[in-house]
């Protein structure tokens, strides 16, 4: 079974500043997921990457797939990306249920 | 588009009760899911369905969980009897076809606390 894990577990940035979350992985994986989640709210699917490199807006997320390890970051971070970060995979030839890191909680201050 | 869907938002209990989770996915999607959040940790797989069949159970404890997916569309999670470890977020996501070559689509969840 995948052990997923995540750093920082909390960070606390100033708006504007360059933001990086890394997740490691033990399995070899077929896709990683990141994904956002809010206080009170749902979970939002930000990226899935199974090699590469992939941007979106302020945020790009990298995975080095002989190393077992992803970032995800975010340029000019603003208040509003202040949320919880999680990482999940899927395993090479295992069912499709994703394994999930414990998130990184994000606060962006003014 | 209308979301992945989930009722209640909040539910309390007491310990031994039973308690039932209701999931509406998107239209068209065949793959659900349902995961148990416990505070502080990563979502954790309860159950998949492909359509009306399960493919993944492996995690749920079915001593007092049970799921069922009539129809191949919504869903229903319930618990019987409660425990107060059971107190999570209970997320419901969905996918076209499986979530490893399409985006998966999360629900905003139920909070269930038990007492």
């Amino acid at each position: 079974k995948n052990e997923v894990e995540q750093s920082p577990q909390n960070l606390t940035a100033q708006e504007g500043e360059f933001i990086t979350i890394n997740c490691s992985y033990s399995v070899g994986i077929s896709a990683l997921h990141w994904l956002q989640q809010h206080p009170g709210g749902g979970i939002v699917s930000l990226f899935m990457l199974s090699s590469g490199k992939k941007k979106h807006g302020r945020l790009i997320a990298t995975i080095n797939i002989q190393e077992k390890h992803s970032s995800l970051h975010i340029t000019a971070s603003h208040p509003r990306d202040s949320a919880v970060y999680i990482c999940a995979v899927r395993e090479r030839g295992g069912a499709d249920g994703l394994t999930f890191g414990k998130g990184t909680h994000l606060i962006i201050q003014p | 588009e209308a979301g992945v869907a989930q009722s209640p938002r909040y539910k309390i209990i007491e310990k031994r009760q039973s308690v039932a989770f209701w999931c509406n996915p998107i239209s068209g999607h065949a793959t659900l899911y349902w995961y148990q959040q416990i505070l502080g940790q990563g979502p954790k797989l309860l159950i998949q369905f492909q359509n009306n069949g399960v493919v993944d159970d492996s995690q749920l404890p079915k001593d007092r969980f049970s799921a069922e997916r009539l129809k191949g569309v919504d869903s229903t999670l319930k618990i019987q009897p409660a425990k107060l470890e059971d107190s999570a977020v209970y997320l419901c996501a969905s996918s076209l076809r499986g979530i490893s070559d399409t985006e998966a689509f999360f629900g905003l969840g139920t909070r269930l606390k038990v007492v």
